[in-house]
C-alpha cells in the first residue's frame, strides 16, 4: 500500500545545530507539504512543492529550507535550530484532480534545547 | 487573508450520542473547498469529510455530516452515534479553489477541537 513516512519520529537537538527531517511518499504525488503543529496554532504551512525542483515558501518559512530532487522525497532542513522551532512537524502529499485531499505522515517531534 | 476559527477547544460526548463541532471562516473567495480532518491520539491525520463551496447539498460520510452555510461562512461537523474511536483532535480547513493554477497556496487550518467520547 502507498504511504507517507517521516524520520526520525523523535529528535532532540541543540540550539544552533543543523537538522534535517525526512519525508518519503510512495503515492507518486506531485504535491508535497511541510507543516508545524503547535498548541493554539493548529497546523501552519512551512514550505511546499508542486513537483521536482519546485519549492515555495509558506507562512512560517523563516529558518527552514527544502529541496525536491525527486518525486518521492521532500526533506526539511533547519539551518540553525532555535528553541522556537521545538514543535511537531508533519509532512503531507496530494495530487491534482483528486479532491485536494492531503495525506499526512505520522509526524516528527523535534525538541531544540 | 483567509482565516479559520474553531471556537471550541475541547468537547466531550457520551458514546452513541450526537455532537456538533463548529467552524467559521472568513474569505472573499467564491470558489473554495472546506475540510474536516481527524487526528487520533496516534497522530496520523486523516480526512473525514470534504465540501465544495459551489455545491448546495451538505456532504455526508456515514456517521459524519456537515452543515454548510455559505452566506454565514459556517461549516460545522456533526458526528452521529459517537464511538470511542471518534476520540481525536478535529481540524477544520479551508482551501481556495484553483490554488495550484494560481501558484498561491491557500490551505488554512483552524486551531482544532479536541473531542473525547465517553463510555
Amino acid at each position: 500500500d502507498a504511504e507517507i513516512t517521516q524520520s526520525p519520529r523523535h529528535k532532540i537537538t541543540e540550539t544552533g545545530r543543523q537538522v534535517t527531517l525526512a519525508c518519503h511518499q510512495t503515492w507518486n504525488h506531485n504535491n508535497m507539504f511541510w507543516y508545524r503543529q503547535d498548541l493554539g496554532h493548529g497546523l501552519r504551512l512551512i514550505h511546499y512543492s508542486y513537483g521536482v525542483h519546485d519549492t515555495n515558501k509558506g507562512e512560517v518559512s523563516d529558518g527552514y529550507s527544502v529541496s525536491r530532487s525527486n518525486t518521492e522525497d521532500l526533506p526539511l532542513t533547519l539551518e540553525s535550530a532555535a528553541s522556537s522551532q521545538t514543535s511537531v512537524y508533519f509532512c503531507a502529499s496530494s495530487e491534482w484532480g483528486q479532491g485536494y485531499e492531503q495525506y499526512f505522515g505520522p509526524g516528527t517531534r523535534l525538541t531544540v534545547t | 487573508a483567509q482565516t479559520v476559527t474553531q471556537s471550541q477547544p475541547e468537547m466531550s460526548v457520551q458514546e452513541a450520542e450526537t455532537v456538533t463541532l463548529s467552524c467559521t471562516y472568513d474569505t472573499s473567495e467564491n470558489n473554495y473547498y472546506l475540510f474536516w480532518y481527524k487526528q487520533p491520539p496516534s497522530r496520523q491525520m486523516i480526512l473525514v469529510i470534504r465540501q465544495e463551496a459551489y455545491k448546495q447539498q451538505n456532504a455526508t460520510e456515514n456517521r459524519f455530516s456537515v452543515n454548510f452555510q455559505k452566506a454565514a461562512k459556517s461549516f460545522s461537523l456533526k458526528i452521529s452515534d459517537s464511538q470511542l474511536g471518534d476520540t481525536a483532535m478535529y481540524f477544520c480547513a479551508f482551501m481556495k479553489h484553483g490554488v495550484f493554477t494560481s501558484g498561491t497556496y491557500k490551505y488554512i487550518f483552524g486551531t482544532g477541537t479536541r473531542l473525547k467520547v465517553l463510555a
